[in-house]
């Protein structure tokens, strides 16, 4: 059966820190993934999304995930942070149904 | 532009009474779902639908009902069999279901009075 482990349900950094939330997916086929954010009272946001054509996926608002399938992670990464990343982050993986899986979340902080 | 509108933004029951939660999208997507956010416990999948005229239950489908009569609409009545139904609800779509982003809604917070 699928799942989605998000590790920390809340990560804190300085604004120009390097943002790092980590994802780690159990899957029996070669998963889709897919992060998402969400800003207080809104619906969630497609960040970006891994589809096997490569491992490195960029998204927008200059974050970025890695697919690395030896380590079963998608951690998702942004050089530096702003004070407008500061919301909710989802790890999400579709095993070829029609259902995604979310993880529980991450909060990011950003402090100036 | 294209989108899914969830109304009413905010909503709340009575004890003992039925309340619908509408959802419409204009993208065109076959498939439709309905979620629940609770604070620490992610999405939870309450009912999905990839066509017009059948639905499926998800992980916690207890005390709620879905229709899907056309497909840009996907309205979710929590009935008062929900015991716990304050939370804060999303409907998404996508194109086909299998694999794909789903796009959201900006939900629809349910409060008990």
């Amino acid at each position: 059966a699928q799942s989605v482990t998000q590790l920390g349900s809340h990560v804190s950094v300085s604004e120009g820190a390097l943002v790092l939330l980590r994802c780690n997916y159990s899957s029996s086929v070669p998963p889709y993934l897919f992060w998402y954010v969400q800003y207080p009272n809104q619906g969630l946001q497609l960040l970006l999304k891994y589809t096997s054509a490569a491992t490195l996926v960029k998204g927008i608002n200059g974050f970025e995930a890695e697919f690395k399938k030896s380590e079963t992670s998608f951690h998702l990464t942004k050089p530096s942070a702003h004070m407008s990343d500061a919301a909710e982050y989802f790890c999400a993986v579709s095993e070829n149904t029609d259902k995604l899986i979310f993880g529980t979340g991450t909060r990011l902080q950003v402090f100036p | 532009d294209g989108g899914i509108t969830q109304s009413p933004k905010y909503l709340f029951r009575k004890e003992g009474q039925n309340v619908t939660l509408s959802c419409e999208q204009n993208l065109n997507h076959d498939a439709m779902y309905w979620y629940r956010q609770d604070p620490g416990q992610g999405l939870r999948l309450i009912y999905y639908s990839q066509i017009v005229n059948d639905f499926q239950k998800g992980d916690i489908a207890e005390g709620y009902s879905v229709s899907r009569e056309k497909k840009e609409s996907f309205p979710l009545t929590v009935t008062s069999a929900q015991k716990n139904p304050t939370a804060f609800y999303l409907c998404a779509s996508s194109i086909d279901g299998r694999n794909q982003p789903q796009h959201f809604g900006d939900g629809t917070r349910l409060s008990i009075l």
